[in-house]
């Protein structure tokens, strides 16, 4: 079974501050990872994906993660936090070429001015 | 390239009522998933067709939820009769052939069960 766990569900942080995201997975096999954004009343957009390419990932909005093995994460990080940028995001994984997609819980991002 | 587009937006109904949501996926996509999002939570995959066929329906509550493609493009998802639980935003997403792990969802419609 896959899992993911987002292990924050708010997180505030001062505009042109850098973001941290936090993500652990769990999977019996190689994972692939992304990371969704979801602005208020929109649709989910893809940020980033990982696919046992390269273990650091540049997304959209200067948005990376890092996969790490050992550690069993892909945190999601943004050296410097704009106001655009609040919004909810979603740590994904699915496994083995499957496409079905767990979700984790949510981290709601929230910039202050 | 357009997007995943769905409709309504919005809809409120009365517990026992049906109600229908509908999904035109991107164009050339063979794969299209339904998402029930409840409020706090992430995306719970409902049912996921490859062309017109269903590959995974496992998590659907097929004694109120039914969903049809009947000619491989466009989707429906009816509730029939709906429940208060059944109040969340519902998710239409689809993927191409040759990258089915990308997926690229729709605005999604916001369901209100009173």
């Amino acid at each position: 079974a896959q899992s993911v766990t987002q292990l924050d569900s708010h997180v505030s942080v001062s505009e042109g501050t850098p973001v941290l995201l936090r993500c652990n997975y769990s999977s019996s096999y190689s994972p692939s990872l992304f990371w969704y954004v979801q602005h208020p009343n929109k649709g989910l957009q893809l940020l980033l994906k990982y696919t046992s390419a390269a273990t650091l990932v540049k997304g959209i909005n200067g948005f990376e993660a890092e996969f790490k093995k050992s550690e069993t994460s892909f945190h999601l990080t943004k050296p410097s936090a704009h106001m655009s940028d609040a919004a909810e995001y979603f740590c994904v994984v699915s496994v083995g070429g499957n496409e079905k997609l767990t979700f984790g819980t949510g981290t709601r991002l929230t910039i202050i001015p | 390239e357009a997007g995943v587009a769905q409709s309504p937006r919005y809809k409120i109904i009365e517990k026992r009522q049906s109600v229908a949501f509908w999904c035109n996926p991107i164009s050339g996509h063979a794969t299209l998933y339904w998402y029930q999002q409840i409020l706090g939570q992430g995306p719970k995959l409902l049912i996921q067709f490859q062309n017109n066929g269903v590959v995974d329906d496992s998590q659907l509550p097929k004694d109120r939820f039914s969903a049809e493609r009947l000619k491989g493009v466009d989707s429906t998802l009816k509730i029939q009769p709906a429940k208060l639980e059944d109040s969340a935003v519902y998710l239409c997403a689809s993927s191409s052939w040759d990258d089915q792990e990308t997926q690229y969802f729709g605005p999604g419609t916001r369901l209100l069960v009173l």
